[in-house]
């Protein structure tokens, strides 16, 4: 059963950093590109950033680029997203996510439950 | 990029058709036959539905189907249950490795 799970989401304040993690389990995670999907409070959901297979191609939504860095551990079957300079709009459920396509991710088949990150003072 | 545009709501008796609409551009929908559809009900995690623009993955029921024409992409669902009743989001290939979805649309069975 394909399994992602969130964490290290949490209250910071505005211009801080936060790290999440995703750890993946049961498929070949070294296979998949993965993704980050973000949903603001009351909003709909934002693709935030993907990573390919070992990790040498890396895109990014334009509002994040310069401050946020998706990388993986395929040792590790984790995905991570370092999130630096953080605005008081980035604040939303963080959600891992499995991407459909081999040459590029073009949809998203398992997704995790959510790690809410609050930016506030 | 701007969000794909779907409407904010629809609704349906049970047992009746629903056809959810999403309006990219030449550059996103119009281009690619990416579109994929999403269920979510709050709280939980999003759900696969529809991807490739009418491919339905094992375990989805075949009352869920998709289509596109020209710059619009449709999410039907037929027999309506009152399970359905969730937001759903439809989501494209936007090009040079991006992706963009929709407002997200609620649906209400009556």
């Amino acid at each position: 059963e394909v399994q992602l799970v969130e964490s290290g989401g949490g209250l910071v304040q505005p211009g801080g950093s936060l790290r999440l993690s995703c750890a993946a389990s049961g498929f070949t995670f070294s296979s998949y590109w993965m993704s980050w999907v973000r949903q603001a409070p009351g909003k709909g959901l934002e693709w935030v950033a993907n990573i390919n297979q070992d990790g040498s191609e890396k895109y990014y939504v334009n509002s994040v680029k310069g401050r946020f860095t998706i990388s993986r551990d395929n040792a590790k079957n984790s995905l991570y997203l370092q999130m630096n300079s953080l605005r008081v709009e980035d604040t939303a459920v963080y959600y891992c996510a499995r991407a459909v396509g081999m040459v590029y991710a073009v949809g998203f088949d398992y997704w995790g439950q959510g790690t809410l990150v609050t930016v506030s003072s | 990029q701007s969000a794909l545009t779907q409407p904010r709501s629809v609704s349906g008796s049970p047992g009746q058709s629903v056809t959810i609409s999403c309006t990219g551009t030449s550059s996103d929908v119009g281009d690619y036959n990416y579109v994929s559809w999403y269920q979510h009900h709050p709280g939980k995690a999003p759900k696969l539905m529809i991807y490739d623009v009418s491919k339905r993955p094992s375990g989805v029921p075949d009352r869920f189907s998709g289509s596109k024409s020209g710059n619009t992409a449709s999410l039907t669902i037929s027999g309506l249950q009152a399970e359905d009743e969730a937001d759903y989001y439809c989501c494209s290939y936007a090009g040079t490795y991006t992706l963009l979805f929709g407002g997200g649309t609620k649906l209400t069975v009556l």
